[in-house]
């Protein structure tokens, strides 16, 4: 079965120190992996996404996630926090990447938390 | 641009009340989907729909009904609320194909008593 985990329910990183948030996936075939961030009483937002190429992606807000096919991972990264970072994260993982009626399967979120 | 407008943010019901939840997109987006949040479950998808006049069941579909007369709107039915519905609902859009990424509407809480 298909699956997404997120194993940290919270990080906690100081203001300017680099930041990572875990992801790692279970899927057949290849996969099409994405970030979500959302801020309180939002919306989900879409961060990045890896769909082939570059292991190295890089997205909005300063972001990347690198794409390590041997670990099943996918994790998110950022070289220097931000208090406004503070969030909660989504990893998400595709479907039946051939077909266009897929679903996202979603990790449980982490909340990233941003100390001055 | 609007992306994808939700309606009402906030409503709280009784139990037994019926609703609908509104959820419109003017992206053009063949795709559209409604998931409910709730605390350490994440996003669970309800019901969703890749066209005009197709919809399909996701993982939590009971108690809910949806249709799709238009590209554009994509009404989610809560049929005889229970308390068990009390969440915040998010409708997201996509392209059908080229790995498009979801656009999320801003929620719904909802409540029921």
């Amino acid at each position: 079965a298909q699956s997404v985990a997120q194993p940290e329910d919270q990080v906690n990183v100081a203001e300017g120190n680099p930041l990572t948030v875990k992801c790692t996936y279970s899927v057949s075939g290849n996969p099409y992996l994405f970030w979500y961030v959302q801020y309180p009483n939002r919306g989900l937002q879409f961060l990045l996404k890896y769909i082939t190429g570059d292991n190295l992606v890089k997205g909005s807000y300063g972001f990347e996630a690198e794409f390590n096919k041997s670990q099943t991972s996918f994790h998110l990264k950022k070289p220097s926090a931000l208090v406004s970072d503070s969030a909660l994260y989504f990893c998400a993982v595709r479907d039946m990447p051939m077909d266009s009626n897929y679903q996202l399967i979603w990790g449980a979120g982490t909340k990233l938390i941003i100390k001055p | 641009n609007a992306g994808v407008t939700q309606t009402p943010k906030f409503q709280v019901l009784k139990t037994g009340q019926s609703m609908t939840l509104q959820c419109a997109q003017d992206m053009n987006h063949e795709y559209m989907s409604w998931y409910r949040q709730d605390p350490g479950m994440g996003l669970r998808l309800i019901h969703y729909s890749v066209g005009a006049g197709i919809t399909d069941q996701g993982e939590v579909p009971n108690g809910y009904n949806v249709s799709r007369s238009t590209t554009e709107d994509f009404p989610l039915r809560l049929l005889s609320a229970a308390p068990s519905q009390t969440s915040v609902y998010f409708c997201a859009s996509r392209r059908a194909s080229g790995g498009g990424e979801l656009f999320f509407g801003e929620g719904s809480r909802l409540t029921v008593l």
